[in-house]
């Protein structure tokens, strides 16, 4: 099965201090993507790529930037933590149809 | 205002009933969609995929399709305790099948 992989699993930050969550795949695919799920809004998308080097504007990108150095890795970075950035992240990656997600990585911003 | 609208909230169905789901976009532009199911503390898995109109099983699992109303619904059949989860309908559009609009989801919970 697709293998996508996401660190930290959870972490703690400080508001104002600067997160990066990581993301590492390898399937080979091309597409990218950052999610975010809260209750209440269920799942939003953040940030995706479809080549390394390039990323595009999802959804609710505000507070958020991303980074694609390569085929294989693609991460979220929060230059300034919210309290309303507490959530869960997940990854994900797809080549054609269906999208596979990483396990998730919870953060708490107090 | 989310773009997929899922209902209902919560369901609670016997083991061994049926489990009916429904999933309505207000988006004209989809042309996909998806059902996921995630449990609890886990991340979404995709069930089934439906693209064109009409009717789609497998095993337990049917879905149909109306793209004039873009509505779908998911059945399951002979529902199990392991069923329980949260089931997410998400919709996209042919050319970025990844970038997905998820609805908030129904919550099955399968009573032994």
């Amino acid at each position: 099965e697709a293998a996508v992989t996401q660190s930290p699993r959870s972490k703690v930050a400080v508001t104002g201090g600067k997160v990066t969550l990581s993301c590492h795949q390898t399937n080979n695919h091309d597409y990218m993507y950052w999610y975010r799920q809260d209750t209440g809004h269920g799942l939003r998308l953040i940030h995706y790529s479809y080549v390394a080097d390039s990323t595009e504007k999802g959804d609710i990108p505000d507070g958020y930037k991303a980074s694609r150095p390569s085929q294989e890795n693609f991460s979220l970075i929060l230059e300034l933590a919210s309290l309303s950035q507490t959530a869960v992240y997940f990854c994900a990656s797809t080549q054609n149809t269906e999208v596979f997600f990483g396990k998730g990585t919870r953060l708490t911003v107090v | 205002q989310q773009k997929v609208q899922q209902s209902p909230e919560s369901l609670i169905v016997p083991e061994g009933g049926m489990a009916s789901l429904n999933c309505t976009s207000s988006d004209r532009n989809v042309d996909y969609f998806w059902w996921y199911r995630q449990h609890s503390g886990k991340s979404p898995k995709m069930l089934m995929s439906i693209f064109s109109n009409g009717e789609k099983e497998e095993g337990r699992f049917t879905v149909h399709l109306n793209k004039a109303s873009l509505h779908t619904s998911l059945h399951i059949r002979d529902s199990q305790p392991s069923d329980s989860a949260l089931y997410l309908c998400a919709a996209s559009m042919a050319g970025n099948t990844g970038k997905l609009i998820f609805g908030l989801g129904t919550t099955l919970q399968v009573q032994p």
